[in-house]
């Protein structure tokens, strides 16, 4: 089944290390999306890539950094620098013309 | 700057009435508008989408409106369900532009 992956689905990290979030899909999707939620909050678009090899940074992407090496595959990576890195993590991906976006499980990351 | 707007945080509606949500936009260049659904730990789920070519786009209890000159959209859902509560949240993007994906700050039903 087509689709989009998001691993773990929860995930624990000690202050000061660097964790990457896995994201897949399979749909032949060209554009994926990492957002962060926080309680209360909407989604905030963190990084974005619309191409193998490109990406743009989103409104708050201080503290992460993305590679696209693949158009399967956007990792985030959660850097020490990130001074409040623990939410609810979703990416999402998306293909051109008047579709919509679909979103993993989410990874819910809590640093302590 | 919050270019996509859901102004109430909340909303409570009796089984079997109309449900409305509202969603205001600022960037005039957005051309295509989503609604998703969101439960708790989950990943949203696309509901109903409208171009800006159109006003209205019905599929089932779901319908989007778009009024362009006024900036926001709203969507309706009769009649109300239980399983309906969750989470509600607006996406405009620019189609074919950079296709960057903004969400509002949602709705919870």
């Amino acid at each position: 089944d087509g689709g989009i992956t998001q691993s773990p689905k929860y995930l624990f990290r000690k202050e000061g290390q660097n964790v990457t979030l896995s994201c897949e899909q399979n749909l032949n999707h060209d554009a994926m999306y990492w957002y962060r939620q926080d309680p209360g909050q909407g989604l905030r678009l963190i990084y974005y890539s619309q191409i193998v090899n490109d990406f743009q940074k989103g409104d708050i992407a201080e503290g992460y950094s993305v590679s696209r090496e693949k158009k399967e595959s956007f990792p985030l990576t959660v850097t020490s620098a990130q001074k409040n890195p623990t939410a609810f993590y979703l990416c999402a991906s998306y293909r051109s013309s008047l579709t919509e976006a679909f979103f993993g499980q989410g990874t819910r990351l809590t640093v302590v | 700057d919050q270019q996509v707007k859901q102004n109430s945080p909340s909303l409570s509606v009796q089984e079997g009435r109309i449900s409305i949500l509202n969603c205001d936009y600022t960037n005039s260049m957005f051309d295509y508008f989503l609604w998703y659904k969101k439960y708790p730990a989950e990943g949203p789920t696309f509901l109903i989408s409208i171009s800006s070519i159109k006003d209205k786009n019905e599929d089932g209890r779901f319908t989007v409106f778009l009024n362009k000159s006024a900036k926001h959209l709203s969507l309706h859902i009769v009649p109300s369900q239980p399983g309906d509560s969750a989470v509600y949240f607006c996406a405009a993007m620019i189609n074919f532009g950079n296709e960057k994906l903004t969400f509002g700050t949602g709705t919870r039903l």
